[in-house]
């Protein structure tokens, strides 16, 4: 079952800010969000995680609601550099995730197109 | 630098020809993975490694190997490839292979493109 809920893609100008929502109504008291992207044949790269507060990092902002059932990736000036699929992911400190120890569950993102 | 490192980055080979695609760490983590990843299918957990010697199976084990004998390396072995393994592979760790480590960030390796024909 899909914990998270992404558009499929969505666009953005070079260097204007990028939000990048996920839905995650099913989520738990012991769910962090976390989100990776995957520049075009590369790995999956991490970005930032949270749990209830804001977080930033020199990558990204990540918003998370206050009920938590939603949250927001925010690259703050679009650059070529940043197309790629974004992925949100639930990891829970608590038990698995129907999968095993560390499995990270991916998705099918947001594909993030960036024109000049 | 800090990296995963993987090898070959391609391979083409033929049904039943036994490989090993190699995976090294430089970073001292516990926690190894490997995944695939297939159009439409995302990407799949194979094997993961919690520490040395201690290995488990993923989401989709079947026609894989592992091992850990040392803490940087974590090959994937495959004993008798099928067409159906042909896939990008991808190596990945992170710092600690606890309950807590779920909090870590993984690293991931650029990846194998592997073709069974």
């Amino acid at each position: 079952d899909a914990k998270t809920t992404q558009p499929n893609s969505m666009e953005s100008n070079e260097e204007e800010p990028v939000h990048l929502p996920c839905n995650h109504s099913t989520i738990s008291g012991t769910d962090y969000i976390h989100w990776y992207r995957q520049l075009p044949s590369q790995g999956p790269e991490y970005v930032i995680h949270g749990l209830t507060s804001n977080v930033n990092n020199r990558m990204a902002s990540l918003a998370i609601a206050e009920d938590r059932k939603s949250s927001t990736l925010i690259l703050h000036r679009a650059t070529l550099r940043d197309a790629a699929v974004y992925y949100c992911i639930l990891r829970d400190v608590g038990g698995n995730y129907g999968g095993s120890q560390g499995n990270l569950i991916f998705g099918k993102g947001t594909k993030l197109s960036v024109k000049p | 630098e800090a990296q995963v490192t993987q090898n070959p980055r391609y391979l083409i080979t033929v049904t039943g020809k036994k490989l090993t695609v190699t995976c090294s760490q430089n970073m001292n983590h516990e926690y190894m993975s490997w995944y695939r990843q297939d159009p439409g299918l995302g990407l799949r957990q194979i094997y993961y490694s919690m520490n040395v010697e201690v290995t488990d199976k993923g989401d989709v084990p079947e026609g894989y190997k592992v091992s850990r004998k040392e803490k940087r390396n974590f090959p994937l072995i495959l004993e008798s490839p099928s067409p159906n393994q042909t896939s990008l592979y991808f190596c990945a760790s992170s710092l600690r292979g606890s309950r807590q480590g779920r909090l870590d960030e993984q690293y991931f390796g650029p990846g194998t493109r592997l073709t069974v024909t």
